[in-house]
């Protein structure tokens, strides 16, 4: 069954970076599309970014050019690091995972993480 | 990009009775690719409807989406105890993908 776990700090000094990792299991990384979504405490959700084991990648312009994903198709992860964080960064990360029907991928996302609750404080 | 307007913000409903939550786009969703998840407190998001109207797998049938262009309606035909929660819509039709800003179905 797949399963994805966010893991990284819950505490984030302002200005530094913050680093996060998603394990998949049950399923290759390099078989479907994953996303990075956040969601401020009480507020909804947005959509940071996705990537590809191949290094395909498109991110929410939103947050410009602070955002940077990667996989590792040894750990069955993949990451991402968000640079100069401020408190408007505050939020629980969620990993998911990219629908796929009827043999094509839709950014859409059926699988999701439990979600890691990410502080930027000093 | 495409800002979607969920309507209403808080929908006090009973159990048994039918649910209709509206999700409007700023401007036409390409080839209808909206989403409706369902959100509980303290848990992640769970997708329910893609392409506006197809069931997710493992999704009880009291749930359907509808909708084209600009508008877009989740409808859960008969209320069930475990259905009040927080609902979004989600469209991806074009990048950035985006979320409304969720409707609360809360007990009355």
């Amino acid at each position: 069954q797949l399963q994805l776990q966010e893991s990284g700090p819950g505490l984030v000094k302002p200005s530094e970076t913050l680093s996060l990792t998603c394990t998949v299991s049950g399923e290759s990384v390099t078989s479907y599309y994953w996303s990075w979504i956040r969601q401020p405490p009480g507020e909804g959700l947005e959509w940071i970014g996705y990537i590809y084991y191949s290094g395909n990648t498109n991110n929410n312009p939103s947050l410009k050019s602070r955002v940077t994903m990667s996989v590792d198709t040894s750990k069955n992860q993949f990451s991402l690091k968000l640079n100069s964080v401020t408190a408007a960064d505050t939020a629980v990360y969620y990993c998911a995972r990219h629908l796929r029907a009827h043999g094509y991928f839709y950014d859409a996302f059926d699988i999701w993480g439990r979600g890691t609750m990410v502080t930027v404080s000093s | 990009e495409i800002v979607l307007t969920q309507s209403p913000g808080t929908l006090p409903l009973s159990p048994g009775e039918r649910a209709t939550l509206s999700c409007r786009a700023s401007q036409s969703v390409r080839n209808a690719y909206l989403a409706w998840y369902q959100q509980k407190p303290g848990q992640a998001p769970r997708l329910l409807i893609y392409g506006a109207s197809s069931r997710a797998s493992s999704i009880p049938d009291r749930f359907s989406g509808s909708g084209s262009g600009t508008d877009f309606t989740l409808t859960v035909s008969r209320l069930e105890p475990e259905d009040f929660a927080v609902y979004y819509c989600q469209q991806y039709g074009s990048s950035p993908f985006t979320f409304g800003q969720g409707t609360k179905l809360e007990i009355k």
